[in-house]
């Protein structure tokens, strides 16, 4: 899988958008974009993925460069629930039998009251 | 529609003693994947399973670890052995048949495992 780099910490404040960039500049054509994120002392969570075209559910959108090089999570209105690792993996469609998740070290997001 | 099951939550050894790791999952999820959290540290992948087959275990420490998912009951991680290294938490997660990149894996909460 393709190596993603993201900021190891970032800071919100309390009902503000925040934007959490991800950068994987070696992404080939058949990696999907996922994020999870783990909150504190919980297994990861599954938040969001895409593969070309923006995304959008009830959690957060996604927005994906344009050439794929680099994609945002975005949290529209953060809580302090929102606090915790968040985690940009690839996954390649054509990862053979294997299905596992690599995970980086992700960006610790903290929000602000 | 219950989540990812671990159990223990909490699960304390003696150095030498053997650790049995539980997770149920999901209902109608085949395949199971185990990760590991080593303190201050990312998660790491161990083993992905299918009912009664490893998939792949190339995370797998070669000693000491094994795993099973039989076709009947939950999935266990089974540490013999142990020692103060194998400290961490244990997380399991489950995707439903099917599987491709894009299917999400749903994790249940972990077992923290302390060894004395």
């Amino acid at each position: 899988d393709a190596k993603t780099t993201q900021p190891n910490s970032m800071e919100s404040n309390e009902e503000e958008p925040v934007h959490l960039p991800c950068n994987h500049s070696t992404i080939s054509g058949t990696d999907y974009i996922h994020w999870y994120r783990q909150l504190p002392s919980q297994g990861p969570e599954y938040v969001i993925h895409g593969l070309t075209s923006n995304v959008n559910n009830r959690m957060a959108s996604l927005a994906i460069a344009e050439d794929r090089k680099s994609s945002t999570l975005i949290l529209h209105r953060a809580t302090l629930r929102d606090a915790a690792v968040y985690y940009c993996i690839l996954r390649d469609v054509n990862g053979g039998a294997t299905n596992k998740l690599i995970f980086g070290t992700g960006t610790l997001l903290a929000v602000q009251p | 529609n219950a989540g990812v099951m671990q159990n223990p939550r909490h699960l304390v050894r003696r150095r030498g003693q053997e650790a049995r790791l539980r997770c149920s999952p999901m209902k109608g999820h085949s395949h199971v994947y185990w990760y590991r959290q080593l303190p201050e540290e990312g998660l790491k992948f161990m083993v992905y399973l299918q009912k009664e087959n490893i998939i792949d275990e190339s995370g797998m420490p070669k000693e000491r670890f094994s795993a099973e998912f039989p076709k009947e009951g939950p999935s266990i991680l089974r540490i013999q052995q142990v020692v103060r290294g194998d400290s961490a938490a244990y997380f399991c997660a489950s995707s439903p048949p099917g599987v491709t990149a894009h299917q999400p894996q749903h994790f249940g909460d972990g077992t923290r495992l302390s060894i004395l």
